[in-house]
């Protein structure tokens, strides 16, 4: 069973350029978390989708982030006009259910895309 | 104020040892409690989850919440050179989702 799918792996980007980042799912998972990771510091949540809806996007910069999860395809968290302070690794997660069941529903993180703004 | 404090480090301890890594918060709705392993250029894995306060143990690890001090810990025992990774604490409300990370600690585990 494949694990969470992240390409791609390194992007460089130059400043006002649009990055495009795709998240595939574990196999049977509906739930993708999107978390940010800057150099030294631990992951900021992003955004939590199930398929074709935003569920809680209170991470999510208010202006060039943006997210979706289609029905068919990988989630997409696309940021446009790139600048230096977006450089990070970009890290999606998934799990199988959502909202508080018991015991704790795991996210299994991919390995990341690590985002370059020069 | 962050919600979750985490000692960056780093970290250093020779093969063999005890290495206690802690974590403070100050949301008292956070119910579930998470310790996380992240390789260098990997993505975090989760190694070990408590719900609500009390110890877990697993293998050559334990966790301990005390929700009354808001302070958690990851204890590893008999500690190896693989075990040199960053530990994240990572915590969430009951009925939420997102996951509230703290920094971070580097543990090296030296042979």
């Amino acid at each position: 069973n494949a694990g969470v799918m992240q390409n791609p792996r390194h992007l460089v980007r130059r400043r006002g350029q649009e990055a495009r980042l795709r998240c595939s799912p574990m196999k049977g998972h509906s739930h993708v978390y999107w978390y940010r990771q800057l150099p030294e510091e631990g992951l900021k949540f992003m955004v939590y989708l199930q398929k074709e809806n935003i569920i809680d996007e209170s991470g999510m910069p208010k202006e060039r982030f943006s997210a979706e999860f289609p029905k068919e395809g990988p989630s997409i968290l696309r940021i446009q006009q790139v600048v230096r302070g977006d450089s990070a690794a970009y890290f999606c997660a998934s799990s199988p259910l959502g909202g508080g069941a018991l015991p704790y529903n795991e996210q299994f993180f991919g390995p990341g895309t690590r985002l370059t703004v020069l | 104020q962050k919600e979750v404090e985490q000692d960056p480090g780093p970290l250093s301890v020779p093969e063999g040892a005890i290495v206690s890594l802690n974590c403070t918060y100050s949301n008292s709705a956070f119910q579930y409690f998470m310790w996380y392993r992240q390789y260098s250029r990997k993505g975090p894995e989760l190694l070990m989850y408590t719900y609500s306060s009390g110890n877990k143990e697993d293998g050559r690890f334990t966790a301990q919440v005390d929700k009354s001090s808001k302070y958690i810990s990851l204890f590893i025992r008999d500690s190896q050179p693989s075990d040199s990774a960053t530990y994240l604490c990572a915590m969430s409300a009951k009925g939420a989702q997102k996951l509230v990370f703290g920094q971070g600690t580097r543990l090296t585990i030296n042979p």
